[in-house]
This record gives structure tokens, C-alpha cells and sequence, in this order.
């Protein structure tokens, strides 16, 4: 199975700062999507953005942003003009272009974004 | 639209009984998942379906069945209930590929004891 790895457990960015959470996978195949879902304290996930490895362009979506490093196998979340809304647990998934697993999502262990006043 | 719908939403269990967390969705996708979250964990692959009778194990398939009888409904049956067990449940559904995203119940957060 594909590992997807978050080296930053925690991370603190101030309101109306930029903040990036890294991710990293292992993979051996070419095509893939890869996913940003935010997790507030209600328990809900919430995708953020989504990734096609096909694609070159970067996704954007509002204030949010990944920079995709396909060689590097490095998907990281930019987060702009950062709200306390945004404090949360993200994590990074990875979902094969096969079918195994159903076309499940492989999970990081996630990050926790604190956002102070 | 209701979406994905999980019940209970809470639960204490005692080590050794059985329970079933339901799972229901009303988009009409034929894939779907159960996942378990523990703390600093992620979230990891329990059982998931890709239609109405079709099953299969995901990473952590011990202690726990399914089935899917219809493609509404992904119940999720916990036998002989361990504290290893403690955790919080997510049930999730998709169109086939799922590449636009997974739609996820709130969860179940269930503790045995």
C-alpha cells in the first residue's frame, strides 16, 4: 500500500498569515489523485482540494493552494490570509488511479493548525 | 439531501458485546468505506464495497463484518467487543473511481470498556 507521510504532527500560524503543511508519498505508479481534507472539532471531513497527477497545474482553490512535485513525490497545502476558522486537523490522502482497495483513500496521519489572534 | 447518515453518533460498549453501526446514503454511489481513526493514526481502511452484495477486507478487517445487501446500506457489526476497538468510526461513499471526492458521515466515537 502507498504510505502518505506528514512530517509536521502540529503547526501555529497567526490570522492573515500564510501557512504550508507538507506531505510526502511512496508510489510506484503514474497516474493518481491526491487530496487536502480538513477536519474541524465537529468531527466532519471536509475536502479541501484535490490533486490529479496528470495535471502539471497546481490546484487552487480560493485561499488554498498545493504545490505538486510529481519527481519529488511532495503534495504541500498553502494556506493564505489564514482564518480561525481554518484551525483544524488536515490530512493528505492518496487514491490510486486502480482499483485496489475500491478506489479507497490512503490517509497521512495528519496535522493539527492552530491559528492565533 | 442528506448525504451520508451514521448512527449512533455515541456509544459505550462493554468488552465482549456486539454492536452494529449503521451506515446509510442517499447520493446512490456504489462505492463504500468503513474507516477507523485513532489519535496521531489517521485514518485506516476497515472493509469497503463496490456494490450491493461485493465486499472486501481493507487494512484493519479483524474483529469487524459487513454487508451490503442494498446500495443504501454498509452496516458495520462489531463481535465480541475488544478495547483495542475504542476509536471513532467513519462510513464514506463515492461514485466509482471517486476522483471528485468522498462524501463522509459524521462519525461514531465508541468506546469500550
Amino acid at each position: 500500500a502507498q504510505t502518505v507521510t506528514q512530517s509536521q504532527p502540529e503547526m501555529s500560524v497567526q490570522e492573515a498569515e500564510t501557512v504550508t503543511l507538507s506531505c510526502t508519498y511512496d508510489t510506484s505508479e503514474s497516474d493518481y489523485y491526491l487530496f487536502w481534507y480538513k477536519q474541524p472539532p465537529s468531527r466532519q471531513m471536509i475536502l479541501v482540494i484535490r490533486q490529479e497527477a496528470y495535471k502539471q497545474q497546481n490546484a487552487t482553490e480560493n485561499r488554498f493552494s498545493v504545490n505538486f512535485q510529481k519527481a519529488a513525490k511532495s503534495f504541500s497545502l498553502k494556506i493564505s490570509d489564514s482564518q480561525l476558522g481554518d484551525a483544524a486537523m488536515y490530512f493528505c490522502a492518496y487514491r490510486s488511479a486502480g482499483t485496489n482497495s475500491g478506489y479507497a483513500l490512503n490517509f497521512g496521519k495528519g496535522t493539527s493548525l492552530l491559528v492565533t489572534p | 439531501n442528506a448525504g451520508v447518515t451514521q448512527t449512533p453518533k455515541f456509544r459505550i460498549l462493554k468488552i465482549g458485546q456486539s454492536m452494529t453501526l449503521q451506515c446509510t446514503q442517499d447520493m446512490n454511489h456504489n462505492y463504500m468505506y468503513w474507516y477507523r481513526q485513532d489519535p496521531g493514526m489517521g485514518l485506516k481502511l476497515i472493509y469497503y464495497s463496490v456494490g450491493a452484495g461485493i465486499t472486501d477486507k481493507g487494512e484493519v478487517p479483524n474483529g469487524y463484518n459487513v454487508s451490503r445487501s442494498t446500495t443504501e446500506d454498509f452496516p458495520l457489526r462489531l463481535e465480541l467487543a475488544a478495547p483495542s476497538q475504542t476509536s471513532v468510526y467513519f462510513c464514506a461513499s463515492s461514485y466509482p473511481g471517486g476522483a471528485y471526492g468522498y462524501t463522509f458521515g459524521s462519525g461514531t466515537r465508541l468506546t469500550v470498556v
